[in-house]
C-alpha cells in the first residue's frame, strides 16, 4: 500500500527554520517526481515546490525562493523541504505528494496526511 | 486571489447532477490540462480527474471533466452525500490551483 508519512512540523518563531521530512513506501520512490503543497488554515491549496525522479532538478514557487530548499534521499525513500527565514503567512499544513505523468502533462495522484506549520512569536 | 477562478459553493440535492467551472486564460487553461481534486473534511486532497478528463482506477464513473477553451468543469452526476467536498482544480503541471469549491448535498 502506498504511504506517504510527513514529519517535523511544529511551532517555530518568524525568523526561524523548520525541516519537513516525507518517509515514501508502497512505490518505486526514486522512479517520481515529488511535491509539496500547503494549505493554510481555512484556505485553498498552494503549490510550494517539485523536484525531479533524480533530485536534479528543482522547481519553487516565487512566495518560497530563495527561503526554502527541496531535496530527496532515494536511497532512503525521503523527500524532505528544509524552510529558512519562516514568516507567519508560512503558516499552512504542508502536504507531501508524488507526481504521475500522463502524455506531457503531469499531475499529483498521492498526497500524504500532511503536517501542520505554525510561524507565532 | 487564485488565477484560476471557481465559484466558492455550489449545491445540489442528492441523484441530482452539479457542475462546477473553473475558469482561466490562454496561458494557463488554454494551454495546459486541467486536473481536479477532491478534499473531504479533515483529510488530504484526492485526484479526481487528471489531463482534462481522465478518471484514476477507482474514481466512479459518476465524476466527468471537461475543457473547452480557457475554461474547465468537473460535473457529478447522481449526487451522493458523500461528495460533500472541496473540490479544486489546477493547471500548469499542478504549480496552480483554483481557490476552490465547496459543495453541499442538501
Amino acid at each position: 500500500e502506498m504511504q506517504l508519512l510527513e514529519s517535523g512540523g511544529g511551532l517555530v518563531q518568524p525568523g526561524g527554520s523548520l525541516r519537513l521530512s516525507c518517509a515514501a513506501s508502497g512505490f518505486t520512490f526514486s522512479s517520481y517526481a515529488m511535491s509539496w503543497v500547503r494549505q493554510a488554515p481555512g484556505k485553498g491549496l498552494e503549490w510550494v515546490s517539485a523536484i525531479s525522479d533524480s533530485g536534479g532538478s528543482t522547481y519553487y514557487a516565487d512566495s518560497v525562493k530563495g527561503r526554502f530548499t527541496i531535496s530527496r534521499d532515494n536511497s532512503k525513500n525521503t523527500l524532505y523541504l528544509q524552510m529558512n527565514s519562516l514568516r507567519a503567512e508560512d503558516t499552512a499544513v504542508y502536504y507531501c505528494a508524488k507526481r504521475s505523468q500522463y502524455s506531457s502533462s503531469w499531475y499529483t495522484d498521492y498526497w500524504g496526511q500532511g503536517t501542520l506549520v505554525t510561524v507565532s512569536s | 486571489q487564485s488565477v484560476l477562478t471557481q465559484p466558492p459553493s455550489a449545491s445540489g440535492t442528492p441523484g441530482q447532477r452539479v457542475t462546477i467551472s473553473c475558469s482561466g486564460s490562454s496561458s494557463n487553461i488554454g494551454s495546459n490540462t486541467v486536473n481536479w481534486y477532491q478534499q473531504l473534511p479533515g483529510t488530504a486532497p484526492k485526484l479526481l480527474i487528471y489531463s482534462d478528463n481522465q478518471r484514476p482506477s477507482g474514481v466512479p464513473d459518476r465524476f466527468s471533466g471537461s475543457k473547452s477553451g480557457t475554461s474547465a468543469s468537473l460535473a457529478i452526476s447522481g449526487l451522493q452525500s458523500e461528495d460533500e467536498a472541496d473540490y479544486y482544480c489546477a493547471a500548469w503541471d499542478d504549480t496552480l490551483f483554483g481557490g476552490g469549491t465547496k459543495l453541499t448535498v442538501l
